[in-house]
């Protein structure tokens, strides 16, 4: 049922950046904001940036969030080994939430 | 900090209701903020559920809306969740949350998993 298309997976060493895509429609992303969440296993979702770009109180800068049209994407410069989970792109979709299809993020 | 947590059985019969509330702590319900409700079926992908403000304004996935009710108890700081017929396609993990602006959701509960099965 997503209607937000992620890839489903990414990965790269420490150090590297990893991004990640979330394609969408004008009925969604192209009309409201974007956020994302992390998931690690076994845990809720944690809200890792909101309005397209902005990061909340303690998440760190390596994280950051762009958005052009209809699509969007989340970069993860830096990566370090907590950063091994699933991330999942969010946005209201008439009067609805409607979550990206989630990418598993790999640390090798 | 505002926390919340999800209450229920864990265990529902087919075509039996499903009910769960969640309790929020360290906030209060009639606060702006809109309240959610968002499940995770194993090893998949999250599915928002529907969600409620502190006045009883509610808005639902259309995919479930002919079985789900969402309710608010401000008296008890809480709010709660009914999704009748079950079927197994509904055992999932079943998240209470607080939405901020643009439908971020910047608090969740811990998650429940309810198995539907005889």
């Amino acid at each position: 049922q997503s209607v937000l298309t992620q890839p489903p997976s990414a990965s790269g060493t420490p150090g590297q950046r990893v991004t990640i895509s979330c394609s969408g429609s004008s009925s969604n992303i192209g009309s409201s904001p974007v956020n994302w969440y992390q998931q690690l296993p076994g845990t809720a979702p944690k809200l890792l940036i909101y309005s397209d770009y902005q990061r909340p109180s303690g998440v760190p800068d390596r994280f950051s969030g762009s958005k052009s049209g209809t699509s969007a994407s989340l970069a993860i410069s830096g990566l370090q080994s907590e950063d091994d989970a699933d991330y999942y792109c969010a946005a209201w979709d008439d009067s609805l939430i409607v979550f990206g299809t989630g990418t598993k993020v790999t640390v090798l | 900090q505002v926390q919340l947590q999800e209450s229920g059985p864990g265990l529902v019969k087919p075509s039996g209701t499903l009910s769960l509330t969640c309790g929020v702590s360290g906030g209060s319900i009639t606060s702006r903020n809109w309240w959610s409700w968002v499940r995770q079926p194993p090893g998949k992908g999250l599915e928002w559920i529907g969600e409620i403000s502190h006045s009883g304004r509610t808005n639902y996935n259309p995919t479930l809306k002919s079985r789900v009710t969402i309710s608010v108890d401000k008296s008890k700081n809480q709010f709660s969740l009914n999704l009748d017929s079950v079927t197994a396609a509904d055992t999932a993990v079943y998240f209470c949350a607080r939405e901020a602006q643009g439908g971020a959701i910047d608090y969740w509960g811990r998650g429940t998993l309810i198995t539907v099965s005889s």
